[in-house]
This record gives C-alpha cells, structure tokens and sequence, in this order.
C-alpha cells in the first residue's frame, strides 16, 4: 500500500519560535498533490497549504511554507512564528491519481505551542 | 466561507441499532467523500461520489454500511446494526472536482455502548 509516514506523534515549540514538522510518502504516480491539514481539537480540519508534484518552487501561505524534495520523497511542514492558535493535530496528505483520485493521510503530528 | 454541513453533531447509540448520518457539500462541489477517523489517526475513506455515482467503496464494509447521494447534491451514511468498533468520528467532505482540495464538515462523533 502506498503511505504517508509523519515520524513524530508529538512535538511542542514556544510561542514565537519556528518548528518543522516531518513527512514522507510513496507513490508511483508521476503526478499528485501533497497537502497539510490542521485539526483543531473538537474543530473542523482545515487545509493549511498545498503543493502540486510539478512545481519545483516551495509553497508558502503566510507563516506556513513546506520544505518539497520530490527525489526523496518528503514534504515538511515549517510553521514561523508560531502561535497559541497553531495548536493542533497536523496531518500529511497525499493525492495521487490513476483511475480515480484518492487522498491518503499520515498518522498526524500533535503540536503544541507553549506560551 | 461556505461550509461542508453535517449532522448531528454527536450520537450516542447501543449496538445492534441503526444509526444515519447527514451531509449537505459546499454548493457545485461535485465530488462527495466520507471518512472515518479514529482517535489518534488520520481519516480514513469509506465512499467517494462523484455527482450521484459511487467512484470508490473498496473499503466500506458493505454488510452493515450503506451510503447514498441520490440527486448528486446532499449525502447520508447509514449504518445496520452498529457494532462496537464503530466508534469513531465520521467526516464528510467536498471538493469541486477530485484533484482539487477537500472541505471537511465539522463531523459526527460517534459512539456506541
């Protein structure tokens, strides 16, 4: 099965630091789509940023940028400045194509921000 | 912004019994997704519509789960009978087409005594 592998179950930053979340896939496919979700506890899951395989320039929203090496298959997840509201479970997904598109999500990374 | 619409919010329900979950996607969202997510892990899909039609239901346990999007717009997800293991949270989402970005509903949270 193709996978999505988000090596830290948990990590904490301080309040205005930077941290990097972790994360790796597979997939045959030569086209997909990498995002990173943010889940609220009790909340909604909310798309954080996206990065298309093609692209070679790294996606940035805001405080949020993502780190994309396509030969070694890793798409990390940095967060600026970081906030009391960036707590959350965040979560890696991948979506790949072939006959029809399907999103596979990684185990998640529960990241608190300390004040 | 306009929203994935579920309900109810939490169900509490003994085993063996039915229980029926609601999503209304973000209007012109073509596509329709059901997930499941237990505590600590990522969702997992169970259905994909596209418009009316089913796309993918390889991991929907068909015995007791039955899913419908009968006129392409709204969706429910039924379960008959709920055994324990199916204590979850169930997310609903949308997106405009399948390579696009997925909206999540708030979900229902699911437990079973």
């Amino acid at each position: 099965a193709q996978t999505v592998t988000q090596s830290q179950p948990e990590m904490s930053v301080q309040e205005a630091e930077t941290v990097t979340l972790s994360c790796t896939y597979d997939t045959s496919e030569s086209n997909y789509y990498l995002f990173w979700y943010k889940q609220p506890p009790s909340r909604q899951m909310i798309l954080v940023i996206r990065q298309e395989a093609y692209k070679q320039q790294n996606a940035t929203e805001n405080r949020f940028s993502v780190n994309f090496q396509k030969a070694a298959k890793s798409f990390s997840l940095k967060i600026s400045d970081s906030q009391l509201g960036d707590t959350a479970m965040y979560f890696c997904a991948r979506l790949s194509g072939g006959s029809n598109y399907k999103l596979t999500f990684g185990k998640g990374t529960l990241l608190t921000v300390n004040p | 912004e306009a929203e994935v619409a579920q309900s109810p919010r939490y169900k509490i329900t003994e085993k063996s019994q039915a229980v029926a979950f609601w999503c209304d996607p973000i209007s012109g969202h073509a596509t329709l997704y059901w997930y499941r997510q237990i505590l600590g892990q990522g969702p997992e899909l169970l259905v994909q519509f596209q418009d009316e039609s089913v796309v993918d239901d390889s991991q929907l346990p068909k015995d007791r789960f039955s899913a419908e999007r009968l006129k392409g717009v709204d969706s429910t997800l039924k379960i008959q009978p709920a055994e324990l293991g199916d204590s979850a949270m169930y997310l609903c989402a949308s997106s405009l087409e399948e390579n696009q970005p997925q909206h999540f509903g708030d979900g229902t949270r699911l437990s079973i005594l």
